[in-house]
C-alpha cells in the first residue's frame, strides 16, 4: 500500500490566489512527521514545512501552512498568496519515528504551475 | 554554512564502468541519506547511515551498488559495473538527531549509455 498518496498530479493556480495541494498518509505509527518539499525546474529539494503527529496546532510558515487532519490522515499544503516563482514539484513526505527510522517516504508530488 | 555539497553534479558514463558519486553533509548533522529519483519510481531510499554507521541498505537495488562514510564529513555511493537503467538524479541528504528536516544536497545526474 502507498503510504504517502498525492492525487493530484498537476494543478494550476492564478498568481495571488491561494491553492491547496493534497497529501494522505498511511502509517501504523503513534508518532511520526510530516514535511513538504519544493522541486523547482533547477532540480533542488527545498524543505518547506513540518507537522509532527502530536503537534495540536497546524504548522505555518510564512505563506505555507499545512492543513493537518490527523484523523483523516492529511496533511494538505496550502499556499496563499501564490506568487510564480511558487511553479515548481511540491513532494510531501514522511517520517515514521517508532522504529526509530529516520528515513523519508515520499509521495509522488504535484506539479504546480501558476498563472500571471 | 555551505549546506550538502554534491560532486559531480553530472556524470555521463558508459554501461560496465564504476561510477563514484560523493557527498559532504552539514556540519554537525549526524545522519547521511542517500536517494534515487526517477521518473518511473520517484524519490526513493537507498541507504541512509547514523553517526557513519549504515542503518537501512534495504533500497539498495543490488550488489552493484556499494555505499561508505569513512566519517562524518563524507560519503560515496558506488555503482559498479553501472547499467542504463542506473540512469536517475542521486540525491544526498543530511539531518540532526531528532524529528527534524532533511536538508538536500543539489543533486547528482547520471546518465548511464
Amino acid at each position: 500500500a502507498q503510504k504517502i498518496t498525492q492525487t493530484q498530479p498537476g494543478m494550476f493556480v492564478q498568481e495571488k490566489e491561494a491553492v491547496t495541494l493534497d497529501c494522505t498518509y498511511d502509517t501504523s505509527d503513534q508518532s511520526y512527521g510530516l514535511f513538504w518539499y519544493k522541486q523547482p525546474s533547477s532540480g533542488e529539494m527545498i524543505f518547506l514545512i513540518y507537522q509532527g503527529s502530536y503537534d495540536e496546532q497546524n504548522a505555518t510558515e510564512g505563506r505555507y501552512s499545512l492543513n493537518f487532519q490527523k484523523a483523516r490522515k492529511s496533511a494538505n499544503l496550502v499556499i496563499s498568496a501564490s506568487q510564480l516563482g511558487d511553479s515548481a514539484m511540491y513532494f510531501c513526505a514522511m517520517r515514521e519515528m517508532d522504529t526509530g527510522r529516520r528515513a523519508l517516504t515520499f509521495g509522488s508530488g504535484t506539479r504546480l504551475q501558476v498563472q500571471p | 554554512d555551505a549546506g550538502v555539497i554534491q560532486s559531480p553534479r553530472h556524470e555521463v558514463t558508459e554501461m560496465g564502468q564504476e561510477v563514484t558519486l560523493r557527498c559532504k553533509p552539514i556540519s554537525g548533522h549526524n545522519s547521511l541519506f542517500w536517494y534515487r529519483q526517477t521518473m518511473m519510481r520517484g524519490l526513493e531510499l537507498l541507504i541512509y547511515f547514523n553517526n557513519n554507521v549504515p542503518i537501512d541498505d534495504s533500497g539498495m537495488p543490488e550488489d552493484r551498488f556499494s555505499a561508505k562514510m569513512p566519517n562524518a564529513s563524507f560519503s560515496t555511493l558506488k555503482i559498479q559495473p553501472s547499467e542504463p537503467r542506473d540512469s536517475a538524479v542521486y540525491f544526498c541528504a543530511s539531518s540532526k538527531g531528532g524529528p527534524t528536516e532533511q536538508f538536500f544536497g543539489p543533486g547528482t545526474r547520471l546518465t548511464v549509455l
